[in-house]
């Protein structure tokens, strides 16, 4: 049961441009999405984060629009650099019955200099 | 920044020993901490949740006695992979709540190699 589905599983950029990454949830129980961002062989680091109550969020060049209609979410990076290149999980969490956090399985952000 | 310290980052063991990772927050205090497994090009699967002084909560499928959880004290839990064979082999990562609000935040994962 993918509760959190991340349909692409890599994705090229040329460096300068905007980077759209997607995410798609089904409970609609989640009340805390998050993106985390990891390179090889390391473990993920936070990136951002949104709340189920708001629609976006932005910090510098990385911005995460939140759809709840649609339980769509979706990171925008701009302008891309060749360091935003490794693997991008979205995560959403909820606290009922226990805190949760449920991953996607990923997607592979190319950023060509 | 909350920091997570993983320990070892590498291991490579024979078959039917046990192994034990540890997972400390360096700079908070973590009642929860939480254990993942990582295959190749897929997603972090959940294996159990570790509360300070109590048990590990272990999601469906997750053996208990074969992954043995700890989380003696507010910065420290363990992992003990028990009679580890091959297809335990895999990429083991932790992560602790600082709480607050604040999102997880992970250790750099253990590389598990059962011969």
């Amino acid at each position: 049961d993918q509760q959190v589905k991340q349909n692409s599983p890599s994705l090229s950029v040329q460096e300068g441009r905007i980077s759209i990454l997607n995410c798609d949830y089904t409970n609609s129980m989640f009340d805390y999405f998050l993106w985390y961002k990891k390179y090889p062989a390391e473990g993920p680091t936070f990136l951002i984060s949104i709340s189920s109550i708001k629609d976006k969020n932005e910090d510098g060049r990385f911005t995460v629009f939140l759809n709840k209609s649609a339980k769509h979410l979706s990171l925008h990076i701009v302008p891309s650099q060749p360091g935003d290149s490794a693997v991008y999980f979205c995560a959403a969490s909820r606290n009922t019955g226990g805190f949760k956090t449920i991953f996607g399985a990923g997607t592979r952000l190319f950023v060509k200099a | 920044g909350a920091v997570v310290s993983q320990h070892p980052s590498w291991v490579i063991c024979k078959s039917g020993t046990s192994v034990k990772i540890e997972c400390r927050s360096l700079d908070f205090q973590a009642t929860t901490m939480f254990w993942y497994r990582q295959f190749p090009k897929q997603s972090l699967m959940l294996m159990a949740t570790s509360n300070e002084g109590s048990k590990a909560t272990y999601e469906q499928g997750v053996e208990k006695d074969k992954f043995l959880i700890n989380h003696a004290s507010l910065t420290l839990s363990t992992l003990t992979v028990t009679s580890a064979h091959p297809e335990d082999s895999s990429f083991y990562i932790c992560s602790a709540l600082p709480g607050g609000n604040q999102p997880q935040h992970f250790g750099d994962g253990t590389r598990l190699s059962i011969l």
